[in-house]
């Protein structure tokens, strides 16, 4: 099974701030990562397909990076609204795994 | 528009069996990649199966053997069939759709609640 370690667990930042977490996979899955963003109470939605694609609809502030084992997911200009608990997927290798997740405080 | 409504959840009692079902609008379960991914009460996201659009079928080891996703063309619906429930398979689970196979999760349903104690 691959693991997915995302960094950091937790993060405050101030609105306007520019955030990035990363997501290490324990082995290569080219660039079969995925990005979702979860707001209490709701379902996730996605954010980043194939590691670096926008999902339509996404603000042009949210944007992924990277491959094999290594992934970003960037936040420029952060909003309040984007107070949420972020995580990475690999649809690589069954079985299909998740990170454990980043929450995001907005100071 | 798509839209997956779950149903299903509930109380049960360990050992227990439960059917979820989701019902889809907007595209047709028969031929689409889905998943049943589940969250247990504050912790984070966790893969339980798949169907591919040309119908294998795949689980995470913590339900291989206890779980079976099925569709139903007809009724356009997914169904995860739950046996041999443990307390830990207490969760909210959530049908979601990628729009190819093996991508990742493009449309996700509200989700259901499961609850498995005595």
């Amino acid at each position: 099974e691959i693991v997915l370690t995302q960094s950091p667990d937790f993060q405050s930042v101030t609105p306007k701030e520019k955030v990035t977490i990363t997501c290490r996979a324990s082995q290569s899955i080219g660039s079969s990562l995925h990005w979702y963003q979860q707001k209490p109470d709701q379902s996730p939605k996605l954010l980043i397909k194939y590691a670096s694609q926008s999902f339509s609809g996404v603000p042009s502030r949210f944007s992924g990076s990277g491959s094999g084992t290594d992934f970003t997911l960037t936040i420029n200009s952060l909003e309040a609204e984007d107070a949420a608990t972020y995580y990475c997927h690999q649809s690589s290798s069954l079985p299909y795994t998740f990170g454990q997740g980043t929450k995001l405080e907005i100071k | 528009e798509v839209q997956l409504v779950e149903s299903g959840g509930g109380l049960v009692q360990p050992g227990g069996s439960l059917r979820l079902s989701c019902a889809a609008s907007g595209f047709t379960v028969s031929s689409n990649y889905m998943s049943w991914v589940r969250q247990a009460p504050g912790k984070g996201l966790e893969w339980v199966s798949v169907i591919y659009s040309g119908g294998s079928t795949y689980y995470a080891d913590s339900v291989k053997g206890r779980f079976t996703i099925s569709r139903d063309n007809s009724k356009n619906t997914l169904y995860l069939q739950m046996n041999s429930l443990r307390a830990e398979d207490t969760a909210v689970y959530y049908c979601a759709r990628g729009l190819m196979d093996s991508s990742g999760y493009h449309y996700w349903g509200q989700g259901t609640l499961v609850t498995v104690s005595s």
